[in-house]
């Protein structure tokens, strides 16, 4: 089976850099997804590592370490709109079971 | 077009109710997803389609039927329902079902078992 770690929330100003840790364990591992979630609306797609090492995305980035069965989400100058739940996720050895971490609740203030 | 639909947007149904989720997509995905959130939580897979065959059941209750009448279209039928059914239901699609493909989600059904 599956089981991922993650903050619960996490708090930051406007203009900060916050960084949102994973941490899984898989019966077989193909990479790690981010998605984000706005209150009452439907989950959209951030990121994803298959490799360990950073990938970037415009002001966000995802970090993977396959050998720590870590990664991160890496938020660059925060916007109020940043406010959201992230998810982690990842699938499973033969690649069709998706199982979602429990979600960190990050909060941007002004 | 990388939009995934679904109707109704908001349910209310009685535990002796019959009623049917629907989800469309036409960005040609083989796969198609329901998904049920709960608030504050994650969303926790129900079923997984590839190719219009139901490749994963992760034990949902009986009381929940999907159906696939094509590759474009998805289907969740709702039969006796308990109030601990209420929930966000969403429906995500993605090319395949193996390695890496992104998972466009739907504005999910609010659903309320009374």
């Amino acid at each position: 089976g599956q089981s991922l770690e993650q903050p619960s929330e996490v708090t930051a100003v406007e203009g900060a850099i916050v960084q949102i840790n994973c941490t899984y364990q898989t019966s077989g591992f193909y990479g790690l997804s981010w998605y984000q979630q706005h209150d009452g609306g439907a989950p959209t797609f951030l990121s994803y590592n298959a490799l360990d090492g950073l990938e970037e995305t415009g002001r966000f980035s995802s970090f993977l370490s396959r050998s720590d069965s870590y990664g991160y989400l890496l938020l660059q100058e925060l916007q109020m709109k940043d406010s959201a739940s992230y998810f982690c996720a990842v699938r499973d050895n033969y690649g069709q079971n998706f199982v979602f971490g429990p979600g960190t609740r990050l909060s941007v203030l002004p | 077009d990388t939009e995934v639909t679904q109707t109704p947007k908001h349910l209310v149904m009685g535990m002796t109710n019959k009623k049917s989720l629907k989800c469309e997509q036409h960005m040609g995905h083989r796969a198609m997803y329901w998904y049920k959130q709960k608030a504050k939580k994650p969303p926790e897979l129900m079923f997984v389609y590839s190719y219009e065959k139901l490749s994963i059941n992760e034990s949902v209750p009986s009381r929940f039927s999907p159906e696939c009448p094509n590759s474009s279209l998805l289907n969740l039928h709702l039969h006796a329902l308990q109030p601990e059914d209420s929930a966000l239901y969403l429906c995500a699609s993605s090319q395949e079902t193996s390695g890496q493909e992104t998972q466009y989600f739907g504005p999910g059904t609010r659903l309320l078992v009374l």
